[in-house]
């Protein structure tokens, strides 16, 4: 079956901008969770959503926020661009833990943002 | 604090020899315990998790509760071994939020 998908690959923004980025998880899951990627710091949590609502959300400014709609697939955005926001954004989804044991995550290929 | 720490940035091994990736881990609880690889220019997927207890491309990982750690090791390392590997930590009960470490860089040179 096919992968997570993550829309679009690359993007190029200016400082102060802002920008949407997506991902369309596999069929079956309803759990996405997002992760930033850097050189410096290795993949920092965002956000995770399961039934459209917000589960958890990691230690990032107001900036940062995601939603998931009713097919599962979820969008982040991140507003008033920083060059520091400069990094691969990974989503990845999940058959969604209730108890017992996670569930294997599956990543995609990432969103590249370069920040100008 | 729920923590993972890979201490090693870079561990650069010759083909046959042995490698043990470092991974400690802070946490109150159970903890769930993974190993994730990236090879160039593919997808983070998953190695293997403690739960499985199962060798996985001849890596094998025992987690060791009393020194909070989840080292990944293989006997024979193969130039293929080549890649970004991530231990990651779960972050509890009804959620499939992970923790990761920074990643180590394993070089095999032939």
């Amino acid at each position: 079956k096919a992968g997570v998908t993550q829309t679009p690959r690359y993007l190029i923004k200016t400082r102060g901008q802002q920008v949407t980025l997506s991902c369309s998880p596999i069929s079956g899951h309803r759990s996405v969770s997002w992760y930033q990627q850097t050189p410096g710091q290795g993949l920092q949590f965002l956000f995770e959503y399961f039934s459209e609502t917000q589960r958890n959300k990691g230690n990032f400014p107001g900036r940062f926020s995601g939603r998931q709609f009713s097919n599962s697939r979820s969008e982040m955005n991140v507003s008033t661009l920083e060059l520091g926001d400069s990094a691969l954004y990974l989503c990845a989804s999940s058959l969604a833990r209730t108890s017992g044991s996670i569930y294997e995550q599956f990543f995609g290929p990432g969103t590249r943002l370069t920040v100008l | 604090a729920q923590r993972v720490t890979q201490p090693e940035k870079l561990l650069s091994v010759f083909k046959g020899a042995p490698v043990e990736l470092k991974c400690n881990y802070s946490y109150s609880g159970s903890p769930e315990l993974f190993w994730y690889v990236q090879y160039s220019r593919q997808r983070l997927q998953l190695l293997l998790r403690h739960i499985s207890r199962e060798s996985i491309k001849g890596f094998t990982a025992d987690l060791n509760k009393g020194e909070t750690s989840f080292h990944l090791k293989k006997p024979f390392a193969q130039e293929e071994d080549s890649a970004m590997y991530y231990c990651a930590l779960s972050s509890g009960r009804n959620t499939d939020k992970l923790i990761f470490g920074t990643g180590t860089r394993l070089q095999v040179f032939p």
